[in-house]
């Protein structure tokens, strides 16, 4: 069956620019995840959605990252006014359920670039 | 704090040789889940064997095992019979009890040489 899928799959924008990121997680899966991936580091976690729970929002950087999943299924992670640290590639899962033992996908990322 | 650690930022190996990439972490808890991730140039990342902290066997998936040592908070990974499509990076994590996001390491870039 279809995998996770995000797009764009680059996108180059000038600093002060805001950016969109779009996932499409696996149909049925009820968790949702945002990673990042910057050059030379591990993931960093940015956000998880659960079914209808509040998400978890701990690990976004700063008010400028926002995320929010319509219908329990697509997720949009928005940057506002991109900064050249934003550049990174920007991994979306999906997992089956809640549970730590449900095996996350994920997608082949995004990566941005800010000039 | 809860922390992965990968020691070896690169590594090679000879095609249908053994390779093991070492893993520590820290945690507090007592019951998580031990991942080993494989991303290849797609950057496509790849589930390759996890484990459960409360299971004292060690995972095994086909030509990939794990040395599972809770005590010494040391989760090393080991690739038999080498093949050339195994040349990725290869990332370890955990999920520490309750907490449904991987915290990583920073990766060790294993190569197949032919």
């Amino acid at each position: 069956g279809a995998g996770v899928s995000q797009s764009p799959s680059n996108k180059v924008t000038e600093k002060g620019k805001d950016v969109e990121l779009r996932c499409d997680p696996i149909s049925g899966h009820t968790a949702l995840y945002w990673y990042r991936q910057s050059l030379g580091q591990g993931l960093e976690f940015l956000i998880y959605f659960q079914g209808n729970s509040a998400p978890d929002k701990s690990g976004l950087p700063s008010d400028r990252f926002s995320a929010e999943r319509t219908g329990g299924s697509v997720s949009t992670l928005t940057i506002q006014r991109t900064q050249q640290e934003d550049s990174a590639v920007y991994l979306c899962a999906s997992s089956a359920g809640q549970a730590s033992s449900y095996e996350q996908y994920f997608g082949p990322g995004t990566r941005l670039t800010v000039t | 704090a809860q922390t992965v650690t990968q020691s070896q930022p690169e590594m090679s190996v000879q095609e249908a040789e053994t390779v093991t990439l070492s893993c520590t972490y820290d945690t507090s808890e007592n019951n998580y889940y031990l991942f080993w991730y494989k991303q290849p140039p797609s950057r496509q990342m790849i589930l390759v064997i996890r484990q459960e902290a409360y299971k004292q066997q060690n995972a095994t998936e086909n030509r990939f095992s794990v040395n599972f040592q809770k005590a010494a908070k040391s989760f090393s990974l080991k690739i038999s019979d080498s093949q050339l499509g195994d040349t990725a990076m290869y990332f370890c994590a955990f999920t520490p009890g309750n907490n449904r996001k991987l915290i990583w390491g920073l990766g060790t870039s294993l190569a197949v040489n032919p």
